[in-house]
């Protein structure tokens, strides 16, 4: 089993679309969490880490759930820019290196 | 923010040759991590490299196949050694961002670099 677990999509949305990403995690040991956003052809990148009462960034919310080990990123009003793959990431306890799921590619269409 | 620099870009390699990949950090930083992303999947950690002390290596990855080094605070390199085409891959460096940090997380922002692509024929 995957440490980090993700949908891996696509999703194709409309434009102005509102979708959910969903992520989960298998070590209870996990510490801090975070949703990465990876274009094609590049280096991932911070969107948002994830707090534990939930915390909104314009069109972005993410959630954590850290009895049932789950994490959501909601993205309100899809924009086309919005288009690339989204990584869950978890860190652990005691570990500085990030573990990361596999992604889920998010495709805005006009 | 710290700005990351990777050499080369890409790279087309004969098998059984090595590839050394240099990553340059715009400012000092304690750690600098080694990823590898294979086409179609996340990253994987690969090692973690402090200054002054030998590289921490991830299960499934030797010393022997990926040396890295790490001569100072602001740069790093490493070596794919004796390549293989299953060693056809992104590798990125990273670093954790030293002056930023969230009020309710303990870990700071960690920066890429843009990577180094390879292929190995």
């Amino acid at each position: 089993r995957k440490e980090v677990e993700q949908d891996p999509g696509p999703f194709n949305v409309p434009e102005g679309a509102t979708v959910a990403f969903n992520c989960t995690y298998s070590n209870s040991a996990s510490q801090s969490f975070f949703w990465y956003r990876q274009d094609c052809r590049k280096e991932p990148k911070l969107l948002m880490s994830v707090y534990s009462s939930g915390n909104e960034d314009g069109r972005f919310t993410a959630q954590l759930n850290r009895a049932s080990q789950y994490i959501s990123l909601l993205i309100r009003d899809s924009k086309l820019s919005d288009s690339a793959t989204y990584l869950c990431v978890v860190a652990y306890t005691g570990r500085r290196a990030l573990t990361f799921g596999s992604g889920t590619r998010l495709q805005v269409q006009p | 923010s710290a700005v990351i620099s990777q050499k080369p870009s890409r790279d087309i390699c004969q098998r059984g040759t090595s590839l050394t990949i240099q990553c340059q950090v715009d400012s000092q930083v304690t750690m600098m991590f080694w990823y590898r992303q294979q086409p179609g999947q996340s990253l994987t950690l690969i090692a973690t490299a402090n200054q002054g002390s030998e590289a921490t290596y991830e299960s499934g990855f030797v010393i022997d196949k990926f040396p890295i080094s790490r001569p100072n605070l602001t740069f790093s390199t490493l070596t794919v050694s004796n390549m293989s085409p299953e060693d056809s891959s992104i590798y990125l460096c990273s670093v954790e961002d030293q002056t930023s940090g969230g009020a309710f997380s303990s870990y700071n922002e960690q920066f890429f670099g843009p990577g180094t692509r390879l292929t190995v024929l």
